[in-house]
């Protein structure tokens, strides 16, 4: 099995840009979709991206998704940083059967 | 819109088995475009996936745990179950179950999380 790092924790100020970033420890970061959940304070995860870069209904645009293969990484970009977005990331993958979490980034928005 | 609710108790013996039950409403448990997941939280801490059930009864569990994991699920209330025996301290955590995606494994629904510790 594979694991996923991210970095502890990241802050940033109101209307900035942060990245969070979530590195596939061994195979293809390309080969399993990854999803990002949001976990605000107190609450359940809720899916901000899925299948690497894709938005579901409802969750704006100012999220967005990526990989680079060349650091078998995928990414999630928060623009326009609003104080309603601190809470916990977490990436997601899988490998056939298993499903396979990162331990989740402590997102501060000051 | 499905929902799931947790249920059980909160406090569980040293080396005693806990155990926790998941009521699926808003959607069928029989579904075969879904599997019916739980995943726990140690406060503090991240996600770990334990491991998931299909309406088939065919199980897949994490291997860190597997050795002490049982999931089941009864069609007929609308509902599964998560045993995991044994436990210690360090199986002290906000257990959520969740509906995961049969063709992509991704968790679409969560329930609110219960938090079990164990401690004599």
């Amino acid at each position: 099995n594979f694991m996923l790092t991210q970095p502890h924790s990241v802050s940033e100020s109101p209307g900035k840009t942060v990245t969070i970033s979530c590195t596939r420890s061994s195979g293809s970061i390309a080969s399993n979709y990854v999803q990002w959940y949001q976990q605000r304070p107190g609450s359940s995860p809720t899916i901000v991206i899925y299948e690497d870069n894709q938005r579901p209904f409802g969750v704006p645009d100012r999220f967005s998704g990526s990989i680079d293969s060349s650091f078998n990484s995928a990414s999630l970009t928060i623009s326009g940083l609003k104080t309603e977005d601190e809470g916990d990331y977490h990436c997601q993958s899988y490998d056939s059967n298993n499903v396979v979490f990162g331990g989740g980034t402590k997102l501060t928005v000051l | 819109q499905v929902q799931l609710q947790e249920s059980g108790p909160g406090l569980v013996k040293p080396s005693q088995t806990l155990s926790l039950t998941c009521s699926v409403s808003g959607g069928s448990i029989s579904s075969g475009d879904f599997l019916w997941s739980w995943i726990r939280q140690p406060p503090g801490k991240g996600l770990e996936w334990i491991g998931h059930i299909y309406y088939s009864e065919n199980t897949y569990y994490n291997p860190s745990l597997k050795s002490r994991v049982t999931i089941s699920i009864e069609t007929s209330k609308s509902q599964f179950s998560l045993k995991l025996s044994s436990v210690t301290a360090a199986d002290s955590a906000v257990y959520y179950c969740a509906r995961v995606g049969a063709t992509l494994p991704l968790l679409d629904s969560w329930g609110q999380g219960t938090l079990v510790t164990v401690s004599s």
